[in-house]
């Protein structure tokens, strides 16, 4: 039980266009979301925080409006980055918090060409 | 801001043999200390956890080792295997706020 289902698992896309990456609840309701992410042999580093039905909180140095992270519902958690550049390619990976731990998504590979 | 050290940063052991990483905190508000496992191209998984009102926690071949006054945790895998071979990642968190540590990169030697 407890899965967090992340799509896509991978996604290369140009430069100045936008991508999602979607984070699903399977069989619980996530009323929060982590948003991570982990450059080649690093650590996740905390991007934002999302609750359902009110805004993100961004960690400092997160532009807000380039990660924008949406959780409509209690089973769906959202991050687009927008008009991604180089840089922004990584490791992104989403994690709802659990009585007992946090439930990690598979993680999404973005490479921007 | 790295509220979680864990070193070695990168670990060699020989199969059979005892891998140890070990991680140390800050924040004396954090209450539960978990370590994940994560493989090339996949999300970190739970491999174990403690809060501090324990010392020792034992799960198979993984112990957690917690040290509250020193403020300071390790993982220890018994009997360490090839399929062992990942990064391994110590947290600390309180609530949801979780934070983790730089990660150590573990290489078990058939």
């Amino acid at each position: 039980g407890a899965v967090v289902s992340q799509h896509p698992s991978w996604v290369i896309c140009k430069s100045g266009t936008s991508v999602k990456i979607e984070c699903r609840s399977l069989d619980f309701q996530a009323t929060t979301m982590f948003w991570y992410r982990q450059f080649p042999k690093q650590s996740l580093m905390l991007m934002a925080t999302s609750n359902e039905g009110s805004k993100a909180t961004y960690e400092q140095g997160v532009e807000k409006d380039k990660f924008l992270i949406n959780h409509a519902s209690l089973t769906l958690s959202t991050l687009t980055v927008t008009s991604a550049h180089p840089e922004d390619s990584s490791f992104y990976i989403c994690s709802a918090p659990r009585q007992y731990g946090y439930t990690f998504g598979s993680g999404t590979r973005l490479t921007v060409v | 801001q790295q509220q979680v050290k864990q070193s070695p940063q990168s670990l060699i052991v020989q199969k059979g043999g005892i891998s140890i990483i070990n991680c140390a905190y800050e924040n004396t508000a954090f209450d539960y200390f978990p370590w994940y496992q994560q493989f090339p191209g996949k999300g970190p998984a739970l491999l174990i956890a403690i809060r501090p009102d324990v010392s020792e926690k034992k799960e198979g071949r993984f112990t957690i080792s917690f040290n509250k006054s020193a403020k300071q945790f390790s993982l220890h895998i018994m009997d360490s295997q090839p399929g062992d071979s990942a990064t391994y990642f110590c947290a600390a968190s309180k609530g949801g706020d979780m934070r983790f540590g730089a990660g150590t990169r573990l290489t078990v030697k058939p």
